[in-house]
């Protein structure tokens, strides 16, 4: 089982759609928690931390649910800028090592 | 804003080379790391290094090596180019506590 699974999409949504990728990671002694964006060709920058009280960052909404062990990403009023792919990423308890999942990839549309 | 710079951002290069991939950073991070990055396999973890002449073997060593003699440089060492490392190099750098910040990126082609 990988540490951190995401579904790979592609998720294909009109503009204006919401839009909502979930992810699973298997260390439950894991501390932090990470939204990436990677464009095409580009490398992956940091989108926003996920905190357990969950947090929203204008359109975006990150939550983690401990308990079950996974996070999710909501994004409201889909733009065509928001085409990319999105990584979810765990630090585990350990050092400062970050474990990345395969990212999930929206395409959105006119 | 933290800065990491990757010295190419496009590489072609011959089977049996060596090849040096040179990455640095102006933050005075501890933590540097390199990853390689292949369509359906995500990000895969190389080396890492937290400190000055520490490294340490990620998921996948084999074929290549590292060099940290100064703290704001990560240099990742293909000792002898093959095919199967055809790839885009991803460099990235942390203090501790935060995320990364990653470079452009080395798309690195062997032939």
């Amino acid at each position: 089982r990988k540490e951190v699974e995401q579904d790979p999409g592609p998720f294909n949504v009109p503009e204006g759609a919401t839009v909502a990728f979930n992810c699973t990671y298997s260390n439950s002694a894991s501390q932090s928690f990470f939204w990436y964006r990677q464009d095409c060709r580009k490398e992956p920058k940091l989108l926003m931390s996920v905190y357990s009280s969950g947090n929203e960052d204008g359109r975006f909404t990150a939550q983690l649910n401990r308990a079950s062990q996974y996070i999710s990403l909501l994004i409201r009023d889909s733009k065509l800028s928001d085409s990319a792919t999105y990584l979810c990423v765990v630090r585990g308890n350990a050092g400062n090592m970050l474990t990345f999942g395969g990212g999930t990839r929206l395409m959105v549309k006119p | 804003d933290v800065k990491v710079t990757q010295s190419s951002r496009y590489l072609v290069k011959r089977t049996g080379e060596k090849v040096f991939l040179e990455c640095v950073q102006d933050m005075d991070h501890e933590n540097m790391f390199w990853y390689r990055q292949d369509p359906g396999l995500g990000l895969r973890l190389i080396y890492f290094s937290y400190d000055v002449k520490m490294k340490e073997k990620g998921d996948i060593p084999e074929g290549y090596s590292v060099s940290r003699e100064k703290k704001e440089r990560f240099s990742l060492i293909l000792e002898s180019a093959s095919t199967n490392q055809t790839s885009m190099y991803l460099c990235a750098s942390s203090s501790q506590g935060v995320g990364y910040t990653f470079g452009s990126g080395t798309r690195l082609t062997v032939v």
